[in-house]
């Protein structure tokens, strides 16, 4: 069971150049989001999508767009890359929005020079 | 204030010890609570979830919730250095928000 699944793990992206980067579950879970997690600044909510067809702004969505593909596959797409987005970026899914705990990837490293 | 806040140490403790993690909060609507373990550039893992007020135990782990107070807790016995990690607390309500709130975390090093 491999849970949630980011890919790539790590990225080295010029400044202004584009990426995607991809994350699916197979737990069945209806929620998935994406967080990155700066030191000093906790996890920090970037976009979520509640169920399939549905995606909502969080904490800090400027910079960034997202695309629920299906159930399983939620991306996260950079379209101009800048330095203040070297971060490190976690998918994570659940089963609802509320009230049910919350499963993480492992992360994407992203260094943008 | 902060909704969730965290003593973001580092901690350090003899192998062995009784470790003590604690968040507060200040949203009372907060019903649902969690804490995860992190090592050092993976995801964070979820270790123990609890509803409402009361006491979880699981393996050496064992997690607290005083609501009233706006505390919780998490308590680890016999410490390991495997148990050295970064340790998130994390909660949500079901009509509030849009998700999980995150405490930043602390750092515990376990030292043989």
């Amino acid at each position: 069971n491999a849970g949630v699944t980011q890919t790539p793990k790590f990225q080295v992206l010029k400044t202004g150049q584009s990426m995607t980067l991809q994350c699916a579950q197979d737990m069945n879970h209806n929620s998935m989001y994406w967080y990155r997690q700066d030191p000093g600044m906790g996890l920090r909510l970037i976009y979520y999508s509640a169920s399939e067809g549905t995606t909502d702004k969080g904490e800090v969505p400027n910079g960034y767009n997202v695309s629920r593909l299906n159930k399983r596959e939620f991306s996260l797409r950079l379209e101009s890359a800048a330095p203040s987005q070297t971060s490190v970026y976690f998918c994570a899914s659940s089963e609802a929005l509320r009230g049910t705990e919350a499963f993480f990837g492992q992360g994407t490293r992203l260094t943008v020079v | 204030q902060k909704e969730v806040e965290q003593d973001p140490g580092p901690l350090s403790v003899p192998e062995g010890a009784i470790v003590s993690l604690n968040c507060t909060y200040s949203n009372s609507a907060f019903q649902y609570f969690m804490w995860y373990r992190q090592y050092s550039r993976k995801g964070p893992e979820l270790l123990m979830y609890t509803y409402s007020s009361g006491n979880k135990e699981d393996g050496r782990f064992t997690a607290q919730v005083d609501k009233s107070s706006k505390y919780i807790s998490l308590f680890i016995r016999d410490s390991q250095p495997s148990d050295s990690a970064t340790y998130l607390c994390a909660m949500s309500a079901m009509n509030y928000g849009q998700n999980f709130v995150f405490g930043p975390g602390t750092r515990l090093s376990v030292l043989p």
